[in-house]
């Protein structure tokens, strides 16, 4: 099973700062890496796939990108809709699994 | 527009089973792939299973297989998940959600709490 591990757990910033969000892999994921957003009492919603593409609707100001083991995921001006917990998830091998989260907070 | 609306949680006894239901809209069900993850209280997410968009394939994580069954019915848009042999483990809210590719779940559920408890 591949493993991933996103840091910081937490990341404390103020509206308009540039969030640089983690996530690193046990092994080679290839291109096979997703970041959902998800905020409380909600489903995660699909924000970027393949390492760096947006998914429909997402705006400019998340960015992903990264290869083989180490990706980051960056909001380059924190909106305040912005604050939510950030899972990265892999689908190279199965199972399909995913980090254990970053958590973006207001400071 | 996509809806996914999970059915079928609530309070059950350890040992029990349970079925999720999931009805989908504003797709085309029959041509999609549908997972199940779940997320256990204030934890993270756990990819429970995957079904093909005609049912040939199946997926489990270990965690659940054995004890859980994916199917679905492409007649009536829904696809479904059998719980048996429940635990305190598997508590949590459990999402549906479409796969993409095989790759990514672009299209997801708002939940259904399942609570294992006597």
């Amino acid at each position: 099973e591949i493993v991933l591990t996103q840091s910081p757990a937490t990341l404390s910033l103020s509206p308009g700062e540039r969030a640089t969000l983690s996530c690193r892999a046990s092994q080679s994921v290839s291109s096979y890496l997703a970041w959902y957003q998800q905020k409380p009492g909600q489903a995660p919603r699909l924000l970027i796939y393949d390492v760096s593409n947006r998914a429909a609707g997402i705006p400019a100001r998340f960015s992903g990108s990264g290869s083989v083991t180490d990706f980051t995921l960056t909001i380059s001006s924190l909106e305040p809709e912005d604050f939510a917990v950030y899972y990265c998830q892999q689908r190279s091998n199965w199972p399909l699994t995913f980090g254990g989260g970053t958590k973006v907070e207001i400071k | 527009q996509v809806q996914l609306v999970e059915s079928g949680g609530g309070v059950v006894q350890p040992g029990r089973s349970l079925r999720l239901s999931c009805a989908a809209s504003g797709i085309s069900f029959s041509a999609s792939g549908m997972h199940w993850v779940r997320q256990a209280p204030g934890k993270g997410l756990e990819w429970v299973a995957l079904i093909s968009y005609d049912g040939s394939n199946l997926y489990y994580a270990d965690s659940v297989k054995g004890r859980f069954i994916i199917s679905r019915d492409n007649p009536k848009n829904t696809v479904y998940l059998q719980m048996n042999s429940l635990g305190a483990e598997d508590t949590a809210v459990y999402f549906c959600a479409r796969d993409r590719r095989l790759r990514e779940l672009d299209h997801w559920g708002q939940g259904t709490l399942v609570t294992v408890s006597s």
